[in-house]
C-alpha cells in the first residue's frame, strides 16, 4: 500500500532483538496496528496503538509511535523461531489500510 | 469455534468460470470485508459491509459481486474468472467504531488455469 510503507524483510538469531518499522500518511488515524502472518493462515492481530500514546508493552512486543515523523515501530524482545511470519503494520481511517509486510526469519 | 470462516480454503477452475467463496462470523460483528492477496504479499481492500450495506467499494471489476444476506455472513461471487484473479482472498469482521481492529478469515487460495 502506497500509504503505509515496511522494508520487506529482516533476519535476525534467536534470542536478538527484532525491530520492525513502518511509516504511514494519513495523520488522522486514531489507531494503528501490527498482524502477523504465518504461512498459509490469515493475519492475526498482535497489538494496536492508539494515536495519542507513543508506547505501549505487551509482553515481548513494545511499540513506538512518532506521530510528528508518522513513523511506527514494533520491537520483539528475545526472538524465537516461532516468531519467524511475515509482519503488517496498518492504519485505519475509515477502513483498514495495510502496508506490503516484512518478512521476519529468525535463525538458530 | 471458528470465529471467521471462509469455504472454501483452496479453489482451483477454469477461465471464464463463476464461482463463490463464503464467509461466516460469529463474533457478532457488524461490519465485514474482502481483501485480496496477490502473490507478493500486498492486501488491498475490495468491499466493506457494514450492517448488510455497501460502505467501501474499491476499483474491483464489476465481474466480483459482493452479497450480504445478514451481517453474518458476506459471500464473494466472481463472474468470468481471470488468470489475473489468482490470488488469496481474505475475509475479516470487525465493529465499526475503532479501536479493536480485524479479525481474519484464514484465506480462500483461488488459482485460475
Amino acid at each position: 500500500g502506497e500509504d503505509v510503507e515496511q522494508s520487506l524483510f529482516l533476519s535476525v538469531r534467536e534470542g536478538d532483538s527484532s525491530v520492525i518499522n513502518c511509516t504511514y500518511t494519513d495523520s488522522s488515524s486514531t489507531y494503528l496496528y501490527w498482524y502477523k502472518q504465518e504461512p498459509g493462515a490469515g493475519l492475526q492481530l498482535l497489538t494496536y496503538i492508539f494515536s495519542n500514546m507513543d508506547m505501549k508493552q505487551d509482553q515481548r512486543l513494545t511499540v513506538l509511535l512518532n506521530k510528528k515523523d508518522k513513523h511506527l515501530s514494533l520491537r520483539i524482545a528475545d526472538t524465537q523461531t516461532g516468531d519467524s511470519a511475515i509482519y503488517f503494520c496498518a492504519e485505519n481511517n475509515n477502513d483498514m489500510r495495510f502496508g506490503a509486510g516484512t518478512r521476519l526469519t529468525v535463525k538458530p | 469455534d471458528t470465529a471467521v470462516s471462509q469455504t472454501p480454503k483452496y479453489l482451483v477452475t477454469q477461465m471464464g468460470n463463476d464461482k463463490s467463496i463464503k464467509c461466516e462470523q460469529n463474533l457478532g460483528h457488524d461490519t465485514m470485508y474482502w481483501y485480496k492477496q496477490d502473490s507478493k504479499k500486498f492486501l488491498k481492500i475490495m468491499f466493506s459491509y457494514n450492517n448488510k450495506e455497501l460502505i467501501i467499494n474499491e476499483t474491483v471489476p464489476n465481474r466480483f459481486s459482493p452479497k450480504s444476506p445478514d451481517k453474518a455472513h458476506l459471500n464473494l461471487h466472481i463472474n468470468s474468472l481471470e488468470l489475473g484473479d489468482s490470488a488469496v482472498y481474505f475475509c475479516a469482521s470487525s465493529y465499526k467504531i475503532q479501536g479493536n481492529g480485524y479479525t481474519f478469515g484464514s484465506g480462500t487460495r483461488l488459482t485460475v488455469v
